[in-house]
């Protein structure tokens, strides 16, 4: 069974500083893994997500995301984050038979001026 | 592209009544749905897969005879809480994974917005 642990349960990040978000995952084969975001009263958006190929993932808003297999991360970057960012974080990891996802339980960023 | 909806968004009901949510792709079809619960402040835990035309698959654990969830469409599906009680109150969202796009499977769940139900 697959699964994800994102170690951090909030960081506090100042506007225009660079953002990490950690998650490492269990799975026994090649993972699908994805990052999602969710804002207050709206559903998650994709923000990136890793199938094969390149290890450094482009994302929307500005994100990138590195799939390290030797340390079962793919954690989330942003070099400069905006006010905007202030959200909840998921990373999820997908099972590429059935496309069920196990997800992380959420890091919640909070970007102070 | 690739926009999930869900209604209501919220709804508040009396214990022992039954609510349906609706799950509705708008702009693709999808085989496949997703239901998932969100407690507050912790992560989405998958309830069920719900396959067009045929019987959803549970999660252990999850009670398929509380949670009936029918997917009449390729645009969508519902999920009924029967005999609804405040344990049930959560967030429920659900994600659609579409078919053959333009000849190419995609493997990308897109999520709707979420519904809020409050059973008194």
């Amino acid at each position: 069974a697959q699964s994800v642990t994102q170690p951090d349960i909030h960081i506090t990040v100042s506007e225009g500083a660079s953002l990490e978000l950690r998650c490492n995952y269990s799975y026994g084969a090649t993972p699908y893994l994805f990052w999602y975001v969710q804002s207050p009263g709206q559903g998650l958006q994709l923000l990136l997500k890793y199938f094969s190929g390149d290890t450094l993932v482009q994302g929307i808003k500005g994100f990138e995301a590195e799939f390290k297999r030797s340390q079962s991360s793919f954690n989330l970057r942003k070099p400069s984050v905006h006010w905007s960012d202030a959200a909840e974080y998921f990373c999820a990891v997908g099972a590429t038979n059935d496309y069920k996802l196990s997800f992380g339980a959420g890091t919640t960023v909070t970007v102070r001026a | 592209g690739a926009v999930v909806s869900q209604h209501p968004s919220r709804v508040i009901c009396k214990s022992g009544t039954s609510v349906k949510i609706e799950c509705r792709s708008l702009d693709f079809q999808a085989t496949t749905m997703f239901w998932y619960r969100q407690f507050p402040k912790k992560s989405l835990m998958l309830m069920a897969t719900s396959n067009e035309g045929s019987k959803a698959t549970y999660e252990q654990g999850v009670e398929k005879d509380k949670f009936l969830i029918n997917h009449a469409s390729l645009t969508l599906s519902t999920l009924t809480v029967t005999s609804a009680h405040p344990e049930d109150s959560s967030f429920y969202i659900c994600s659609a994974l579409p078919g053959l796009a333009g000849g190419i499977l995609t493997d990308t769940q897109y999520f709707g917005p979420g519904t809020r139900l409050t059973v008194l």
